[in-house]
C-alpha cells in the first residue's frame, strides 16, 4: 500500500445516525479525493479536495453529505443522518499535486459502511 | 451518465497467454487515462497510465494502447500470470480536474494456470 491510511476500516451505522470516515493522506500530498463505490458498480467520483478548499465537489449529493481537509490533520467525510443507500465503500486518494505525468492518485484500503 | 465504459464485465485466460481489456470514453475533453488493479476488500492499485499525447506506453508485462479517434484503450497483460487474477478498471480525467477520474466499472481477470 503506498500510505493513504483510512479508518475505520468498516462502520456500522443505524438509519439517521452520522458517520464520519477519516483519511490521512500520503506525507508530501496536499490532494485529496474521495469516491464511493456501489456493489457492482466502478467508483464515483465525489469530492476534491485541498488544504482548507474544496477544489471540486460536483458529485457529492445535495444534501447530508460534507467533506473537509483542514490546515492540521486527516480530511474528513461527513454523512448526516445515513440511510439504506448510503452502504457503500468509500475511497479516498491522495496524490503530490494537481496532476502529473510522473505521478499518480495512491488509494487507500477504504471504509465499509453498512447502514442498518 | 457512464462517461467510460468496459464492456467486458469478466474475461478468462490461461496463464502464458496474452490478457487484452479493453475500454471506451465518450468524453472527448478526456486527456489522461489510467488502468487500476483491484482486489476484493482492498483499495485499487495504480498500473499503467497514457497522455493523450502519447498512443502507446509500456511499464514490464503491461501495456496500454490508446485509439484517440476511437475513443478507446486498451491494456495488454503478456504474459499473463495467476497474480494478475484481479479487477481491473479504466480511469480518465480531463484537463484541470486533477486525479478527479471518471472510471469504469471494472473487468474481472481470471487467469487459469
Amino acid at each position: 500500500n503506498a500510505g493513504v491510511m483510512q479508518n475505520p476500516r468498516h462502520l456500522v451505522r443505524r438509519r439517521g445516525q452520522e458517520a464520519r470516515l477519516r483519511c490521512s493522506p500520503m506525507k508530501g500530498h496536499s490532494h485529496v479525493y474521495w469516491y464511493r463505490q456501489l456493489p457492482e458498480e466502478g467508483l464515483k467520483f465525489m469530492v476534491y479536495l485541498q488544504k482548507e478548499n474544496i477544489i471540486d465537489e460536483s458529485g457529492m449529493p445535495k444534501e447530508r453529505f460534507s467533506a473537509e481537509f483542514p490546515k492540521e490533520g486527516p480530511s474528513i467525510l461527513r454523512i448526516q443522518q445515513v440511510v439504506r443507500g448510503d452502504s457503500a465503500a468509500y475511497f479516498c486518494a491522495s496524490s503530490p499535486n494537481r496532476r502529473d505525468q510522473n505521478t499518480e492518485a495512491f488509494f487507500g484500503q477504504g471504509t465499509r459502511l453498512t447502514v442498518v | 451518465d457512464q462517461q467510460v465504459k468496459q464492456n467486458s464485465p469478466s474475461l478468462s485466460v490461461q496463464e502464458g497467454r496474452i490478457s487484452i481489456l479493453n475500454c471506451d470514453y465518450t468524453n472527448s475533453m478526456f486527456d489522461y487515462f489510467l488502468w487500476y488493479k483491484k482486489y476484493p476488500a482492498e483499495g485499487p492499485t495504480f498500473l499503467i497510465s497514457i497522455s493523450s499525447i502519447k498512443d502507446k506506453n509500456e511499464d514490464g508485462r503491461f501495456t496500454v494502447f490508446l485509439n484517440k479517434s476511437a475513443k478507446h484503450l486498451s491494456l495488454h497483460i503478456v504474459p499473463s500470470q495467476p497474480g494478475d487474477s484481479a479487477v481491473y478498471f479504466c480511469a480518465a480525467s480531463a484537463t484541470g480536474s486533477g486525479y478527479a477520474l471518471n472510471f469504469g466499472k471494472g473487468t474481472s481477470l481470471l487467469v487459469t494456470p
